[in-house]
């Protein structure tokens, strides 16, 4: 099974790009979401969805959008590209039961912002 | 809002010995669950084990176990028999039960050494 596939796994961007990160999981979930990890901060809730066509904001929203168009992809973009969005990007999908439920993450996406 | 503290962000320990990472929590919710991630060099993301708050027992998988004290949102990670392949950055985590989202804390760097 793929699990959770996000890609690219790195990236360097300028200042001012914009850059679409891309995420699929294999495995049905309705819940997806995206972290940022910073050193010595753990991971932050970016955005999270808990079904096609349904998006949510998390802890530090700005700077980043996201669309669910279909149960598998989860892609978050950025719009205008900061030195402070340079972190390391998690994607992560669970099912439906919101109690115990397994949280799958993808590999990351390393991206440095210049 | 919940909270995770990790107070400990670097600990140390010899192979073969016991080694206890901790966590505390800040909640006003009865019904959740705690978690504990790895995340090793190679960045992935990997669930080590999980505790419902509504269970008493620790809960317990192979030579990790947990401490769990409800009263003093407490939930400590105990590592026995410590190997080389433990050394990674470990995460404690809280979700609410009725949510989906993780709450993490800024995480514990586990040195094993031979």
């Amino acid at each position: 099974n793929a699990g959770v596939t996000q890609t690219p796994k790195f990236q360097v961007l300028k200042t001012g790009q914009s850059m679409t990160l891309q995420c699929a999981q294999d495995m049905n979930h309705e819940y997806m979401s995206w972290y940022r990890q910073d050193p010595g901060m753990g991971l932050r809730l970016i955005h999270y969805s808990v079904g096609a066509g349904i998006t949510d904001q998390g802890e530090v929203p700005n700077g980043y959008n996201v669309s669910r168009s279909t149960t598998e992809d989860f892609p978050l973009r950025l719009l205008s590209a900061a030195p402070s969005q340079t972190s390391v990007y998690f994607c992560a999908s669970s099912a439906q039961d919101r109690g115990n439920t397994e949280a799958f993450f993808g590999q990351g996406t390393r991206l440095t912002v210049v | 809002a919940q909270t995770v503290t990790q107070s400990q962000p670097e600990m140390s320990v010899q192979e073969a010995e016991t080694v206890t990472l901790s966590c505390t929590y800040d909640t006003s919710e009865s019904d959740y669950y705690l978690f504990w991630y790895k995340q090793p060099p190679s960045r992935q993301m990997i669930l080590v084990i999980r505790q419902e708050a509504y269970k008493q027992q620790n809960a317990t998988e192979n030579r990790f176990s947990v401490n769990f004290q409800k009263a003093a949102k407490s939930f400590s990670l105990k590592i026995s028999d410590s190997q080389l392949g433990d050394a990674a950055m470990y995460f404690c985590a809280y979700k609410v039960r009725s949510g989906y989202a993780l709450n993490f804390g800024k995480g514990t760097s586990l040195l094993v050494t031979p």
